[in-house]
């Protein structure tokens, strides 16, 4: 069935070092790829997203990659901050699909010591 | 302003009583979604809506059941609660620019 695998489960980085968390996805009909931030308490949030006709995109510290051929997606935060701190989590879904339902990664624990 | 709105935000109730989780989005979304997550765990998917009368059990096995009536609205009920059932549940909806999370209740059963 549809899976993604999201590594590692946590990761920890000196403040202004960069982190990059990956994942794979097993539905080849994926063609949309979010992020979601969780705050402790809070709700998950979507800070960036890419679609399956691109290959890149930023957002000014953050920057999504995806490799269809491979399967798999990254994202990549530079100059972290220790409120970057956070759970992060991947997903993928079809989005020609009629449920829309959103396949998530296990989710990564970041930690940006200051 | 548009959002998905969850109540209660905590809930702690006694084992073997009856319990609705309350949704509502304002966002004109037909897909919605539950979600049960123990704190900073994955997110476990347990039922899905993808418009009015339509509901589907997610990936996850629960002993809860959920309504869509109306659009706006999606409640999941417990007929009878039990400690294992205690948890985070986070209600969702989709569009074309992703999900919107509500602010989830956190149930604890006694």
């Amino acid at each position: 069935g549809e899976n993604v695998e999201q590594h590692p489960s946590t990761l920890s980085v000196q403040e202004g070092d960069s982190a990059v968390i990956k994942c794979t996805y097993s539905d080849s009909a994926s063609n949309y790829f979010p992020w979601y931030k969780q705050e402790l308490g809070k709700r998950p949030q979507l800070i960036i997203d890419i679609r399956s006709n691109v290959g890149e995109k930023k957002d000014q510290r953050i920057a999504v990659t995806l490799n269809k051929t491979a399967k798999h997606f990254s994202l990549h935060i530079t100059e972290t901050q220790p409120e970057d701190s956070a759970v992060y989590f991947c997903a993928a879904s079809n989005k020609r699909s009629n449920t829309g339902k959103l396949i998530f990664g296990q989710g990564t624990t970041l930690q940006v010591k200051p | 302003e548009a959002d998905i709105y969850q109540t209660p935000r905590y809930l702690v109730i006694g084992t073997g009583k009856k319990i609705t989780l309350e949704c509502s989005q304002t966002m004109g979304h037909d897909k919605m979604y539950w979600y049960q997550q123990d704190p900073g765990m994955e997110l476990h998917l347990i039922h899905y809506s993808y418009g009015v009368n339509s509901t589907e059990k997610g990936d996850l096995s629960s002993e809860s059941t959920v309504s869509r009536i109306r659009t706006e609205h999606f409640p999941l009920t417990l007929e009878s609660a039990r400690p294992s059932h205690t948890s985070q549940y986070l209600c969702a909806s989709g569009g074309i620019g992703g999900y919107t999370f509500g602010s989830g209740t956190r149930l604890t059963v006694v």
